[in-house]
């Protein structure tokens, strides 16, 4: 009975790869967002999609293409990996007055 | 654009004792969000508490309430009767009033609590 579920939990990868993280929710939520925590821990926003429509797009390398196939769905995939890269990735969903709700994160690690 | 400040990156407290955690943020909205997350170690963002601007009562939730202070945009959390399962990163998030909004988030509070 997972509310926002992530796959996969670690990654590890080299450098100069593509990798895809995906994200699911059963909240009914129509707003789905991607974050991303840094070594300091610090977290901001990457993305963020209402009904499969893309609302947010921070400044991201256009390596991080975002895509929601529906609005429980919304995936992640990276080119041409970079060791910036390096970072846990937080998929969430909202319904209304912005009270998210996170999955529990992708460690990705570039080497 | 919102910043979110949070000026102690760590904090201790024993066991059964009170503990706050300020936050402060900067907005030139009326309406809007505020929130308390929690990230224990195992690295899950738990929502601790929010608070909706337009309402003058603080926000309660058992042992976790808050002091909002509209006019000095000032955000603090206690923790009350403090446990060890509490020991976690604190994080303060302003959220704006659309059903979209990005959550701007503090830097963090890293709490630890000592038996």
């Amino acid at each position: 009975d997972t509310a926002v579920s992530q796959t996969p939990k670690y990654l590890v990868t080299q450098m100069g790869n593509d990798k895809s993280i995906k994200c699911e929710q059963n909240l009914g939520h129509d707003t789905m967002y991607w974050y991303k925590q840094d070594s300091k821990k610090f977290l901001k926003i990457m993305f963020s999609y209402n009904n499969k429509e893309l609302i947010i797009n921070e400044t991201v390398p256009n390596r991080f293409s975002p895509k929601s196939p529906d609005k429980a769905h919304l995936n992640l995939h990276i080119n041409s990996l970079e060791l910036g890269d390096s970072a846990v990735y937080f998929c969430a969903s909202s319904l209304t007055g912005n009270e998210q709700y996170f999955g529990p994160g992708t460690r990705l690690t570039v080497t | 654009a919102q910043t979110v400040t949070q000026s102690q990156p760590e904090m201790s407290v024993q066991e059964a004792e009170t503990v706050t955690l300020s936050c402060t943020y900067d907005t030139s909205e009326n309406n809007y969000y505020l929130f308390w997350y929690k990230q224990p170690p195992s690295r899950q963002m738990i929502l601790v508490i929010r608070q909706e601007a337009y309402k003058q009562q603080n926000a309660t939730e058992n042992r976790f309430s808050v002091n909002f202070q509209k006019a000095a945009k000032s955000f603090s959390l206690k923790i009350s009767d403090s446990q060890l399962g509490d020991t976690a990163m604190y994080f303060c998030a302003f959220g704006g009033q659309g059903g979209s909004e990005k959550l701007v988030f503090g830097k963090g509070t890293k709490l630890t609590v000592n038996p």
